[in-house]
C-alpha cells in the first residue's frame, strides 16, 4: 500500500523559502510510471497544482505558469522522497499543501501541511 | 477561480441518489479532457480517489459510487445516500496546453 507522509514548518517568515519534504512507502520516486506532485489549497484560490517530478530514463520536472520563477522540486533517491521549495513567499501562499502521486490520475494524497506566511 | 467549475453545495436525505456536476469553464470537457476524475475530500484528512478515467472505481470504493462524461459534462452520482457520504467533493482533470492538473472548485454534500 503507497503512502506517502509529508514533513516540514507550518510557519514561513515573509520573502523566506518555504521547503517541505514528501516520504514516499511502497513506491519508489524513480518509478517509470508515477510522478510525484505538488498541490495547495487556499480558501482564495482553490485547489492548485504547483508541479511535480518523474522519472523516465532521465529526471524531468514541470510547473505552473503561476510559480515557476520560484519553485524548485526535487527527487531524493536516497531517502526515497522527494521535496517542494518555493522561494520568496508572501502572505498568499498561506495554504494547505499537498504531494501526492499520479499514475494517468491522481490516486494517493499526503496528509496535509498547513502553511501560514506570516511575520 | 478553479478551472472546472461545480456547485458550491449539493444535498440530499439518507437513502436518496444525488448527482454533482463538473463542466470546463472553457467548454474543454468533451473536447481537451478526456478524463475526468472525482475525490471525496473530508476537512484535516487526505483526499480519497473514487472515481478514475470518468467512470471507474478503484478497488475498495461501493458501487454507489459512480461517474459519467457525456459531451461537455460530466458528473458524480452518489445512490443510497448515508451520513458518512456528507464531505466535500471535486473533479480534477490533467489540461495538455498546462502540462499540469486542473481542478474543480468542490462541492460541500450536506445529508440533511
Amino acid at each position: 500500500q503507497v503512502q506517502l507522509q509529508q514533513s516540514g514548518p507550518g510557519l514561513v517568515r515573509p520573502s523566506q523559502t518555504l521547503s517541505l519534504t514528501c516520504a514516499i512507502s511502497g513506491d519508489s520516486v524513480s518509478s517509470n510510471s508515477a510522478a510525484w506532485n505538488w498541490i495547495r489549497q487556499s480558501p482564495s484560490r482553490g485547489l492548485e497544482w504547483l508541479g511535480r517530478t518523474y522519472y523516465r530514463s532521465k529526471w524531468y520536472n514541470g510547473y505552473a505558469p503561476s510559480v515557476k520563477s520560484r519553485i524548485n522540486i526535487n527527487p531524493d533517491t536516497s531517502k526515497n522522497q522527494f521535496s517542494l521549495q518555493l522561494n520568496s513567499v508572501t502572505p498568499e501562499d498561506t495554504a494547505v499543501y499537498y504531494c501526492a502521486r499520479s499514475v494517468g490520475h491522481i490516486d494517493i494524497w499526503g496528509q496535509g501541511t498547513m502553511v501560514t506566511v506570516s511575520s | 477561480q478553479s478551472v472546472l467549475t461545480q456547485p458550491p453545495s449539493a444535498s440530499g436525505t439518507p437513502g436518496q441518489r444525488v448527482s454533482i456536476s463538473c463542466s470546463g469553464s472553457r467548454s474543454k470537457i468533451g473536447s481537451d479532457y478526456d478524463y475526468l476524475h472525482w475525490y471525496q475530500h473530508l476537512p484535516g484528512t487526505a483526499p480519497k480517489l473514487l472515481i478514475y478515467r470518468n467512470n471507474q472505481r478503484p478497488s475498495g470504493v461501493p458501487d454507489r459510487f459512480s461517474g459519467s462524461k457525456s459531451g461537455t459534462s460530466a458528473s458524480l452520482a452518489i445512490s443510497g445516500l448515508r451520513s458518512e457520504d456528507e464531505a466535500d467533493y471535486f473533479c480534477a482533470a490533467w489540461d495538455d496546453s498546462l502540462s499540469g492538473w486542473v481542478f474543480g472548485g468542490g462541492t460541500k454534500l450536506t445529508v440533511l
